[in-house]
């Protein structure tokens, strides 16, 4: 099973800031099958990014993610205020798909 | 566009079963695989099982592994999620969720199972 460690857990940042959310997974993510999902309350996720990279229809521009080795980020350049939330990795290479602890962005 | 409505929740004893459904439109099941993802209160998502777009083979969290079936009825074009001998830590809301081969790619806003006596 592949385990994906998000961090930080939680992000305090200031809308205009940049926000740099991590995920390190425990071996190799074939393919770049990863995915960012953005969740808020009350609500289902919504995905964001997959391939690692590729950002899903209507995402805008300040979403971007990027891979390093095992090594995941997903950056928001400029955070706006529906940007707070929680942001989930995901890998869909192999059975059981997992997902990441989770990153809250919260508004300082 | 796609759309996805689950339904079947609700409470249930330990050891009890129910059924959960989620009716899809714009687009059909029988030519695209489907996920059950669980949000359990307060905490992470889990991915539960997936039905790949063949319709015959099934993939399960070990945590539900034997206990839980995932199928799909083309004619209804429907999915569901049959669970059995459900436990306290099986509470959580259910997602259906269209797969882009196994991308979780479109979501249901989710129903809530709760095991509890």
């Amino acid at each position: 099973e592949i385990v994906l460690t998000q961090s930080p857990a939680t992000l305090s940042l200031s809308p205009g800031e940049r926000a740099t959310l991590s995920c390190g997974a425990s071996q190799s993510v074939s393919s770049n099958y990863l995915a960012w999902y953005q969740q808020k309350p009350g609500l289902a996720p919504r995905l964001l990014i997959y391939d690692a990279s590729t950002r899903a229809t209507g995402i805008p521009d300040r979403f971007s993610g990027s891979r390093s080795g095992t090594d995941f980020t997903l950056t928001i350049s400029r955070l706006e205020p529906e940007d707070f939330a929680v942001y989930y990795c995901q890998q869909y290479c192999c059975s059981p798909l997992t997902f990441g602890g989770g990153t809250k962005v919260e508004i300082k | 566009q796609v759309q996805l409505v689950e339904s079947g929740g609700g409470v249930v004893q330990p050891g009890g079963s129910l059924r959960l459904s989620c009716a899809a439109s714009g687009f059909t099941v029988s030519t695209s695989g489907m996920h059950w993802v669980r949000q359990a209160p307060g905490k992470g998502l889990e991915w539960v099982a997936l039905l790949r777009y063949d319709g015959i083979n099934e993939y399960y969290a070990d945590s539900v592994k034997g206990r839980f079936t995932i199928s799909r009825d083309n004619s209804r074009n429907t999915l569901s999620l049959q669970m059995n001998s459900l436990r306290a830590e099986d509470t959580a809301v259910y997602y259906c969720v269209k797969a882009s081969g196994w991308l979780m790619h479109y979501w249901g806003q989710g129903t809530l199972v709760t095991v509890s006596s």
